[in-house]
């Protein structure tokens, strides 16, 4: 099926370990975007791509980077892992504003 | 500070009966607004939109209502469904950054449970 598939659906990391969530979309959208979901918080941009080779900061890019690897995906790394960054992640692409979003299912991620 | 607010953190309604869950913004620059259906281990999926120019849009059983004036919108269903139970989230587009790509902010969601 078309869509956004994200990896792994769930890791768990201990404090100051590093990993790479991985997102790729087969629907040809220029534009690509990591959120996380809190409780309570709704979903906060971490960083978005807007066209392949670009990258910028969201609302909470502290702890990440990202790597717009071509057209199709769009990795986060978390350096060195924090509890704080206990979340789910959501990959999304998008054409245009009207369709909206296509998200991906999430990534569980739990930092000990 | 919360630019996309959805004060009811959850609402229960009776199946057959309407569903309004609202939102209120503050940042006078949205000019598209957005709802989105969430279930349990699932991505968020697109349901509805309005553009500014718009008061109302329809589809189906879901009607967003847009009142710029007082920066509120609203989604109605009806009638309400057991499989409409689901975390809904507002969300209105924000600055555009280019080669379509328009960031959007979302409200903290509003859990909603259809009654059977």
């Amino acid at each position: 099926n078309a869509g956004v598939t994200q990896t792994p659906k769930f890791q768990v990391l201990k404090t100051g370990q590093s990993m790479t969530l991985q997102c790729a979309q087969d629907m040809n959208h220029n534009s690509m975007y990591w959120y996380r979901q809190d409780p309570g918080m709704g979903l906060r941009l971490i960083y978005y791509s807007a066209s392949e080779g670009t990258t910028d900061k969201g609302e909470v890019p502290n702890g990440y980077n990202v790597s717009r690897l071509n057209k199709r995906e769009f990795s986060l790394r978390l350096e060195s892992a924090a509890p704080s960054q206990t979340s789910v992640y959501f990959c999304a692409s998008s054409e245009a504003v009207g369709p909206g979003y296509t998200f991906g299912s999430g990534t569980r991620l739990t930092v000990v | 500070d919360q630019q996309v607010k959805q004060n009811s953190p959850s609402l229960s309604v009776q199946e057959g009966r309407i569903s309004i869950l609202n939102c209120d913004y503050t940042n006078s620059m949205f000019d598209y607004f957005l709802w989105y259906k969430k279930y349990p281990a699932e991505g968020p999926t697109f349901l509805i939109s309005i553009s500014s120019i718009k008061d109302k849009n329809e589809d189906g059983r879901f009607t967003v209502f847009l009142n710029k004036s007082a920066k509120h919108l609203s989604l109605h269903i009806v009638p309400s469904q057991p499989g409409d139970s689901a975390v809904y989230f507002c969300a209105a587009s924000g600055r555009y950054s280019g080669a379509g790509s328009y960031q959007l902010t979302f409200g903290k969601g509003t859990k909603l449970s259809v009654i059977p």
